[in-house]
């Protein structure tokens, strides 16, 4: 069956790079979009298509893709970004129209 | 600005039924495609249904077909969740989301509501 699979935890210490990934056969045809969620709070876009960031959100936060894998960048990492990041697609198989990844835990260190 | 909200959650018995409305204002309901997204306590988001923007086609999500119903009234800014046969597994937030030119992109969201299923 499809799926978007992602690593469950991720650290990164205050000010430095981090890469959050998502894997899955439907990125080989539609790019991810990501969702951040802070505790309590509904999900945010943050990125989506080729690399399209919706107003409001900083530039730190990018999106690219290679093959079957889908990564979300932030390049100098804030405290508030610590949250769950979701990535989704489109989904190839038929099975049902969207897929959501497992999600990642982001923890600024 | 854009909100979506979210009513009609609560507790209900195993096998019963329930009645989601999301109310939204700040754009033109009637050209968006609206999505239900619906995530279990401590866990992750899982995708419940779609309705296009005119009501022409709806899809679900497997651990649904069959049980639920999305619809809209364009003339009131309202979706629409009908659920039945609730099991235990089908306890979680219920997001409402606008979906970005029917793309099943997700540019806003409400607060959600929360149905809980329990005997």
């Amino acid at each position: 069956s499809s799926e978007l699979t992602q690593d469950p935890a991720v650290s990164v210490a205050l000010g430095q790079t981090v890469r959050i990934t998502c894997q899955g056969d439907s990125l080989r045809t539609y790019y991810a979009s990501w969702y951040q969620q802070k505790p309590g709070q509904a999900p945010v876009l943050v990125i989506y298509g080729i690399n399209n960031r919706p107003s409001g959100i900083p530039d730190r936060f990018s999106g690219s893709n290679s093959g079957d894998t889908a990564s979300l960048t932030i390049t100098g990492s804030q405290a508030e970004d610590e949250a769950d990041y979701y990535c989704a697609s489109r989904d190839t198989s038929g099975h049902q129209p969207v897929l959501f990844g497992g999600g990642t835990k982001l923890t600024v260190l | 600005q854009v909100q979506l909200v979210e009513s009609g959650g609560g507790v209900v018995q195993p096998g019963r039924s329930l009645r989601l409305s999301c109310a939204a204002s700040g754009f033109t309901f009637s050209t968006y495609g609206m999505h239900w997204v619906r995530q279990a306590p401590g866990k992750g988001l899982e995708w419940v249904a779609v309705i296009w923007y005119d009501g022409s086609d709806e899809y679900y999500g497997d651990s649904v077909k069959g049980r639920f119903t999305i619809s809209r009234d364009n003339s009131k800014n309202t979706l629409y969740l009908q659920m039945k046969s609730l099991r235990v597994e089908d306890t979680a937030v219920y997001y409402c989301a606008r979906d970005i030119g029917s793309s099943s992109i997700f540019d806003f969201w409400g607060q959600g509501t929360l149905v809980t299923v329990s005997s």
